[in-house]
């Protein structure tokens, strides 16, 4: 069984730019949550999508967005890119909602860097 | 802020040895977990025990989970070098539908 898949693995974007980040969680796992790692904050929740539908968000600014689709890849999207925003993006999927099914198989994560 | 957190001092310790570190968390929670992450990658499941459990095995692994102190402690017994990571504990955050990370917690198994 393949596991959660994320791409790109890594990307350099400038300030002010937007990204797409990519998401394929396990295959009959409809739910997928995105984390963002720094070494200053550590992991912090972004938003939980099942069902196409965002079940939960974290703190975070309206400039991180997100959605899923039918077939349950997600895709998290950042506009205006700051410098803050460098960190390793990961993505864990999950059978279903993460208060019914916590256990979370993460992806290998995406590494943006912002200049 | 996070839920969880370690005892935040890193372990360097010979292979052979056991490695023990420390989480805790402020809230109740349902459910509590064990991650691993190798050099800044993905992170693995390692182990989940309930709120209604104390202690839980799975391999070289041992978790015990105290409620009342709201505290939780993974064992790692007989380390190899390919346990070299960083450890994070989970919680679920009192039942928010989200995980709940703590900083995390370096090992370092010599060889």
């Amino acid at each position: 069984k393949a596991g959660v898949t994320q791409t790109p693995r890594y990307l350099i974007k400038t300030r002010g730019q937007q990204v797409t980040l990519s998401c394929s969680p396990i295959s009959g796992h409809r739910s997928v949550s995105w984390y963002q790692q720094t070494p200053g904050q550590g992991l912090q929740f972004l938003f939980e999508y099942f069902s196409e539908t965002q079940r939960n968000k974290g703190n975070f600014p309206g400039r991180f967005s997100g959605r899923q689709f039918s077939n349950s890849r997600s895709e998290m999207n950042v506009s205006t890119l700051e410098l803050g925003d460098s960190a390793l993006y990961l993505c864990a999927s999950s059978l279903g909602p993460q208060g019914n099914f916590p256990e979370a198989f993460f992806g290998q994560g995406t590494r943006l860097t912002v200049v | 802020s996070q839920q969880g957190e370690e005892d935040p001092q890193a372990l360097s310790i010979q292979e052979g040895e056991n490695a023990t570190m420390n989480c805790s968390y402020k809230t109740s929670i349902n459910n509590l977990q064990w991650y691993r992450q190798n050099s800044g990658r993905g992170l693995v499941h390692l182990i989940l025990i309930r709120s209604n459990e104390r202690e839980k095995h799975s391999g070289r692994l041992r978790v015990t989970l105290d409620t009342s102190k709201k505290s939780s402690s993974l064992l790692i017994t007989a380390s190899r070098a390919a346990d070299t990571a960083s450890y994070f504990c989970a919680t679920d955050a009192n039942g928010n539908n989200r995980l709940a990370f703590g900083k995390g917690n370096q090992v370092v198994v010599i060889p």
